[in-house]
């Protein structure tokens, strides 16, 4: 099935530092959410984008809906150790099927 | 709010087998939920999409002989792997949409299936 480009695909970075990553489309969605996968565990929801343009923050965490509504970015300011795990962005279709499309995932390690 | 449950977490059962999963809204209702199969490393594919009292539509390529789905009601939904096979070893996840006006999905927990 189709999936979302997201980048980069994994990373470590040091404890304190700030994550950046993207999400990207070749079409246009309506809904951006975030989630973040521990292992074993079903993903949990971080953020949620309604309208282009939107910029939203959760705690140390930051999200902004493209202006073109093909792309979503997602900050991570002043990593953790509990930061690691894998990130999923998701972008809601209601034409046709109602459903969400996920991205590839960006998987996160934090080195103390 | 909006947890949502399944289980069993886990199930080990042998090839030929069928296994049942459930999947619960526990404090708002479901219109509609959907069931992802996850392989290690991979992200998230939807087989199918379930709505309360209609058939499921399923994803391009999943057999609906083989993944059955029931949706009896706004807070349960059920996933019955016919036949298991090795193959099907995977994890599954259900989520579920919250029927107010925002267009957020919740995840279950997730349930190993191992099939020898």
């Amino acid at each position: 099935g189709q999936q979302l480009n997201q980048s980069p695909q994994s990373m470590f970075i040091q404890e304190g530092e700030d994550v950046s990553m993207n999400c990207t489309s070749s079409s246009i969605f309506n809904t951006w959410l975030w989630y973040k996968q521990d292992p074993g565990e079903g993903p949990v929801l971080l953020i949620a984008l309604y309208k282009a343009g939107e910029l939203t923050s959760n705690g140390r965490l930051t999200a902004q809906f493209g202006i073109t509504r093909k792309d979503s970015f997602l900050n991570i300011s002043a990593s953790i150790p509990s930061d690691v795990g894998i990130y999923f962005c998701a972008g809601l279709r209601t034409s046709g099927t109602y459903k969400y499309i996920f991205g590839t995932g960006t998987r996160l390690k934090v080195l103390a | 709010g909006a947890v949502v449950s399944q289980h069993p977490s886990w199930v080990i059962c042998k090839s030929g087998t069928s296994v049942k999963i459930e999947c619960r809204s526990l404090d708002f209702q479901a219109t509609t939920m959907f069931w992802y199969r996850q392989f290690p490393k991979q992200s998230l594919m939807l087989m199918a999409t379930s709505n309360e009292g209609s058939k499921a539509t399923y994803e391009q390529g999943v057999e609906k002989d083989k993944f059955l789905i029931n949706h009896a009601s706004l807070t349960l939904s059920t996933l019955t792997v016919t036949s298991a096979h090795p193959e099907d070893s995977s994890f599954y996840i259900c989520s579920a949409r919250d029927g107010g006006l925002l267009n957020e999905q919740f995840f279950g927990p997730g349930t190993r299936l191992t099939v020898l």
